[in-house]
């Protein structure tokens, strides 16, 4: 039982070349999250999906592009990446006790 | 409407003396509560929860939170610092509100311990 596993771990990025961070989870959970996390502003909702099959918009939406591919998968899309999203990015998943976190993702775009 | 407020954005205590991390909330429903962890280069990890069962929450590593519904605080102690509780806690808020799971993070406490 992996968790929430997350993929890479680090990437560096130039200023407009786009690329997919992934995200999966073992725990049959409905709910699955993507959060930046950016220093003195805590975590930031991107963007979640209840189910299979929808997808939301969180607190900063702009920019990104999700999937929910099936249960497990849950993949986060920057199409022209800016410095501006230089951040670690944080993938989870729930159900009704609490969420579980992935690795993160240090993402530098120069 | 939900929020959460970590009143301190740094704490530094000496190893061997009591934790306070302070952490106040909002909600418009009966929310539940969590504390997480994150240690340097590290993902989160869930210290403890409060689903509406008992006000006194006991968590990993020694820490515990007390649900105080008429101050709408969700404080987490621990007696004795440890070196290795040096991290970064986020305070978190959920509840249900217009029928969906709406979580809220607070702005995090890093915690120093000094030998």
């Amino acid at each position: 039982n992996a968790g929430v596993t997350q993929t890479p771990k680090f990437q560096v990025l130039k200023t407009g070349q786009s690329m997919t961070l992934q995200c999966a989870q073992d725990m049959n959970h409905n709910s699955m999250y993507w959060y930046r996390q950016d220093p003195g502003m805590g975590l930031r909702l991107i963007y979640y999906s209840a189910s299979e099959g929808t997808t939301d918009k969180g607190e900063v939406p702009n920019g990104y592009n999700v999937s929910r591919l099936n249960k497990r998968e849950f993949s986060l899309r920057l199409e022209s990446a800016a410095p501006s999203q230089t951040s670690v990015y944080f993938c989870a998943s729930s159900q009704t006790s609490g969420k579980f976190f992935g690795p993160g993702t240090r993402l530098t775009v120069l | 409407a939900q929020s959460v407020t970590q009143l301190d954005s740094h704490v530094s205590v000496s190893e061997g003396t009591p934790v306070l991390l302070r952490c106040n909330y909002s909600s418009s429903y009966s929310p539940s509560l969590f504390w997480y962890v994150q240690h340097p280069n590290k993902g989160l990890q869930l210290l403890l929860k409060y689903t509406s069962a008992a006000t006194l929450v006991k968590g990993i590593n020694g820490f515990e939170a007390e649900f105080k519904k008429s101050e709408t605080s969700f404080h987490l102690t621990k007696p004795s610092a440890h070196m290795s509780d040096a991290a970064e806690y986020f305070c978190v808020v959920s509840d249900r509100s217009g029928g969906y799971q709406k979580v809220t993070f607070g702005t995090g406490t890093k915690l120093q311990v000094i030998p």
